[in-house]
Protein backbone atom coordinates (compact mmCIF):
# COMPACT_ATOMS: atom_id res chain seq x y z
CA UNK A 1 0.00 0.00 0.00
CA UNK A 2 0.91 3.36 -0.87
CA UNK A 3 2.83 4.90 1.94
CA UNK A 4 2.86 2.17 4.45
CA UNK A 5 5.23 -0.87 4.20
CA UNK A 6 5.82 -3.57 6.37
CA UNK A 7 8.69 -5.86 6.76
CA UNK A 8 9.15 -8.65 7.01
CA UNK A 9 6.33 -9.56 4.86
CA UNK A 10 6.72 -13.93 5.87
CA UNK A 11 8.91 -15.06 8.81
CA UNK A 12 8.91 -18.46 10.57
CA UNK A 13 10.63 -18.74 13.67
CA UNK A 14 10.94 -21.17 16.81
CA UNK A 15 9.21 -21.04 20.13
CA UNK A 16 11.15 -19.11 22.58
CA UNK A 17 13.10 -16.25 19.99
CA UNK A 18 12.55 -13.18 20.11
CA UNK A 19 10.66 -11.72 16.84
CA UNK A 20 10.43 -7.68 15.61
CA UNK A 21 8.14 -6.78 12.63
CA UNK A 22 8.42 -3.49 11.56
CA UNK A 23 6.17 -0.91 10.11
CA UNK A 24 7.36 2.36 8.43
CA UNK A 25 5.15 5.03 6.89
CA UNK A 26 5.74 7.98 4.94
CA UNK A 27 2.43 10.14 5.35
CA UNK A 28 3.55 11.74 8.29
CA UNK A 29 0.83 10.02 10.19
CA UNK A 30 0.56 10.61 13.63
CA UNK A 31 -1.19 7.38 14.76
CA UNK A 32 -0.19 4.18 13.76
CA UNK A 33 -1.67 0.63 15.22
CA UNK A 34 -0.78 -3.08 15.30
CA UNK A 35 -3.43 -5.55 14.52
CA UNK A 36 -3.49 -9.63 14.22
CA UNK A 37 -5.91 -11.42 12.25
CA UNK A 38 -7.21 -14.85 13.30
CA UNK A 39 -9.47 -17.33 11.56
CA UNK A 40 -12.80 -16.85 13.52
CA UNK A 41 -11.65 -13.36 14.80
CA UNK A 42 -12.17 -9.93 13.64
CA UNK A 43 -9.00 -7.74 13.30
CA UNK A 44 -8.07 -7.64 17.20
CA UNK A 45 -5.67 -4.17 18.14
CA UNK A 46 -2.57 -4.93 20.13
CA UNK A 47 -1.10 -1.74 20.47
CA UNK A 48 -1.31 1.56 19.07
CA UNK A 49 0.63 4.65 19.36
CA UNK A 50 -0.63 8.50 19.43
CA UNK A 51 2.97 10.16 18.75
CA UNK A 52 6.82 9.15 18.98
CA UNK A 53 7.00 6.97 22.16
CA UNK A 54 3.72 7.69 23.15
CA UNK A 55 2.08 4.01 23.06
CA UNK A 56 -0.76 2.30 24.63
CA UNK A 57 -2.30 -1.29 24.78
CA UNK A 58 -5.02 -2.79 23.04
CA UNK A 59 -7.63 -5.60 22.90
CA UNK A 60 -4.71 -8.56 22.69
CA UNK A 61 -1.38 -6.85 23.80
CA UNK A 62 -0.26 -9.93 26.58
CA UNK A 63 2.99 -10.60 25.04
CA UNK A 64 3.39 -7.60 22.65
CA UNK A 65 5.68 -5.11 23.29
CA UNK A 66 5.83 -2.14 20.60
CA UNK A 67 8.28 0.90 20.30
CA UNK A 68 8.15 4.21 18.45
CA UNK A 69 11.30 6.26 18.54
CA UNK A 70 10.41 8.10 15.03
CA UNK A 71 7.17 9.20 13.15
CA UNK A 72 7.58 6.95 10.34
CA UNK A 73 8.89 3.75 12.36
CA UNK A 74 6.17 1.67 14.59
CA UNK A 75 7.87 -2.16 16.33
CA UNK A 76 6.20 -4.74 17.29
CA UNK A 77 8.13 -6.99 19.48
CA UNK A 78 7.13 -10.58 20.40
CA UNK A 79 9.58 -11.30 23.32
CA UNK A 80 9.41 -14.99 23.61
CA UNK A 81 7.35 -16.21 20.32
CA UNK A 82 4.50 -18.63 21.56
CA UNK A 83 3.06 -21.36 18.89
CA UNK A 84 -0.69 -18.85 19.68
CA UNK A 85 1.11 -15.98 18.17
CA UNK A 86 1.01 -17.29 14.76
CA UNK A 87 -0.75 -15.20 12.35
CA UNK A 88 -1.11 -12.56 10.51
CA UNK A 89 -0.38 -8.74 11.58
CA UNK A 90 -1.06 -5.60 9.96
CA UNK A 91 -0.36 -2.42 10.48
CA UNK A 92 -2.50 0.58 10.09
CA UNK A 93 -2.13 4.56 10.29
CA UNK A 94 -4.63 7.30 10.34
CA UNK A 95 -4.11 11.04 10.09
CA UNK A 96 -6.15 12.04 13.41
CA UNK A 97 -8.21 9.50 16.08
CA UNK A 98 -11.39 8.61 15.14
CA UNK A 99 -10.52 9.56 11.48
CA UNK A 100 -14.23 11.31 10.62
CA UNK A 101 -12.68 12.05 7.07
CA UNK A 102 -13.90 10.34 4.46
CA UNK A 103 -10.75 7.81 3.97
CA UNK A 104 -10.54 5.67 7.26
CA UNK A 105 -7.45 3.61 8.07
CA UNK A 106 -4.88 2.79 5.60
CA UNK A 107 -3.12 -0.44 6.13
CA UNK A 108 0.25 -2.66 5.08
CA UNK A 109 0.08 -5.56 3.49
CA UNK A 110 0.47 -7.85 6.69
CA UNK A 111 3.01 -9.70 7.68
CA UNK A 112 2.66 -13.80 7.86
CA UNK A 113 4.34 -15.13 11.07
CA UNK A 114 4.79 -18.81 11.27
CA UNK A 115 6.11 -19.92 15.26
CA UNK A 116 7.07 -23.21 15.61
CA UNK B 1 -14.38 -3.52 23.63
CA UNK B 2 -17.09 -3.21 21.31
CA UNK B 3 -20.30 -6.20 20.31
CA UNK B 4 -19.77 -5.75 16.79
CA UNK B 5 -21.83 -8.59 15.05
CA UNK B 6 -21.79 -8.89 11.03
CA UNK B 7 -24.34 -11.11 8.77
CA UNK B 8 -24.34 -12.69 7.00
CA UNK B 9 -20.89 -14.42 7.64
CA UNK B 10 -20.68 -15.49 3.65
CA UNK B 11 -22.91 -14.83 0.74
CA UNK B 12 -22.73 -16.62 -2.57
CA UNK B 13 -24.80 -14.33 -5.15
CA UNK B 14 -24.84 -14.58 -8.97
CA UNK B 15 -22.89 -11.93 -11.33
CA UNK B 16 -25.73 -9.49 -11.21
CA UNK B 17 -27.54 -9.65 -8.27
CA UNK B 18 -28.10 -7.29 -5.80
CA UNK B 19 -27.35 -7.68 -2.51
CA UNK B 20 -27.00 -6.23 1.43
CA UNK B 21 -25.74 -6.92 4.94
CA UNK B 22 -25.67 -5.70 8.08
CA UNK B 23 -23.43 -4.18 10.53
CA UNK B 24 -24.62 -4.24 14.29
CA UNK B 25 -23.20 -2.40 16.92
CA UNK B 26 -23.85 -0.58 20.60
CA UNK B 27 -26.44 2.39 19.88
CA UNK B 28 -24.68 4.21 22.88
CA UNK B 29 -21.67 6.18 22.97
CA UNK B 30 -21.07 6.10 18.94
CA UNK B 31 -18.70 8.14 17.52
CA UNK B 32 -17.86 7.05 13.69
CA UNK B 33 -18.25 3.88 11.90
CA UNK B 34 -15.93 2.42 8.94
CA UNK B 35 -16.81 0.44 6.22
CA UNK B 36 -13.56 -1.80 4.71
CA UNK B 37 -13.38 -4.01 1.59
CA UNK B 38 -10.91 -7.28 1.87
CA UNK B 39 -9.59 -8.57 -0.99
CA UNK B 40 -8.05 -11.95 -0.59
CA UNK B 41 -4.32 -11.71 0.05
CA UNK B 42 -4.78 -7.90 0.07
CA UNK B 43 -4.98 -5.55 2.65
CA UNK B 44 -8.18 -3.80 3.92
CA UNK B 45 -9.27 -0.89 2.28
CA UNK B 46 -11.19 2.01 3.28
CA UNK B 47 -14.59 2.24 1.51
CA UNK B 48 -16.56 4.53 3.61
CA UNK B 49 -16.64 6.85 6.77
CA UNK B 50 -20.30 7.17 8.22
CA UNK B 51 -20.85 10.10 11.33
CA UNK B 52 -24.01 10.94 11.47
CA UNK B 53 -27.69 9.25 11.96
CA UNK B 54 -29.77 8.68 8.69
CA UNK B 55 -25.81 9.17 6.72
CA UNK B 56 -25.96 7.73 3.16
CA UNK B 57 -23.16 7.12 1.91
CA UNK B 58 -22.09 5.72 -2.20
CA UNK B 59 -19.41 4.95 -3.58
CA UNK B 60 -20.12 3.31 -7.81
CA UNK B 61 -22.61 0.70 -7.13
CA UNK B 62 -21.94 0.53 -3.76
CA UNK B 63 -23.80 2.51 -0.84
CA UNK B 64 -24.17 2.26 2.78
CA UNK B 65 -26.77 3.56 5.08
CA UNK B 66 -26.39 4.30 9.15
CA UNK B 67 -28.68 3.98 12.09
CA UNK B 68 -27.03 5.31 15.10
CA UNK B 69 -30.23 5.19 17.31
CA UNK B 70 -30.78 1.70 16.92
CA UNK B 71 -26.98 0.33 16.22
CA UNK B 72 -27.07 -0.93 12.55
CA UNK B 73 -25.72 -0.16 9.21
CA UNK B 74 -26.08 -2.03 5.97
CA UNK B 75 -23.80 -1.81 3.17
CA UNK B 76 -25.73 -2.79 -0.21
CA UNK B 77 -24.14 -4.04 -3.72
CA UNK B 78 -26.48 -3.55 -6.61
CA UNK B 79 -25.79 -5.72 -9.27
CA UNK B 80 -22.56 -7.31 -7.94
CA UNK B 81 -19.89 -8.25 -10.10
CA UNK B 82 -17.20 -11.25 -9.33
CA UNK B 83 -14.78 -8.50 -8.72
CA UNK B 84 -16.75 -7.57 -5.86
CA UNK B 85 -16.16 -10.75 -4.15
CA UNK B 86 -14.28 -9.70 -0.98
CA UNK B 87 -14.92 -9.58 2.59
CA UNK B 88 -16.54 -6.67 3.88
CA UNK B 89 -15.69 -5.33 7.24
CA UNK B 90 -18.07 -2.67 9.68
CA UNK B 91 -15.67 -1.20 12.49
CA UNK B 92 -17.65 1.47 14.92
CA UNK B 93 -15.52 3.57 16.82
CA UNK B 94 -17.35 5.04 20.34
CA UNK B 95 -16.61 7.80 21.98
CA UNK B 96 -13.71 8.14 24.20
CA UNK B 97 -11.45 5.74 22.85
CA UNK B 98 -12.42 6.49 18.96
CA UNK B 99 -10.63 3.09 18.40
CA UNK B 100 -12.10 1.03 16.00
CA UNK B 101 -13.55 -2.47 16.84
CA UNK B 102 -13.20 -5.15 13.91
CA UNK B 103 -16.65 -7.56 13.24
CA UNK B 104 -16.06 -10.18 11.74
CA UNK B 105 -16.27 -9.59 8.13
CA UNK B 106 -19.13 -10.66 5.30
CA UNK B 107 -17.44 -13.13 2.94
CA UNK B 108 -19.26 -12.00 -0.30
CA UNK B 109 -18.57 -14.23 -3.40
CA UNK B 110 -19.84 -13.21 -6.82
CA UNK B 111 -19.99 -16.10 -9.56
CA UNK B 112 -20.10 -15.51 -13.20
Amino acid sequence: DAGITQSPRHKVTETGTPVTLRCHQTENHRYMYWYRQDPGHGLRLIHYSYGVKDTDKGEVSDGYSVSRSKTEDFLLTLESATSSQTSVYFCAISESLGDRVDYGYTFGSGTRLTVV
Amino acid sequence: ILNVEQSPQSLHVQEGDSTSFTCSFPSSNFYALHWYRWETAKSPEALFVMTLNGDEKKKGRISATLNTKEGYSYLYIKGSQPEDSATYLCAPLPGGSYIPTFGRGTSLIVHP
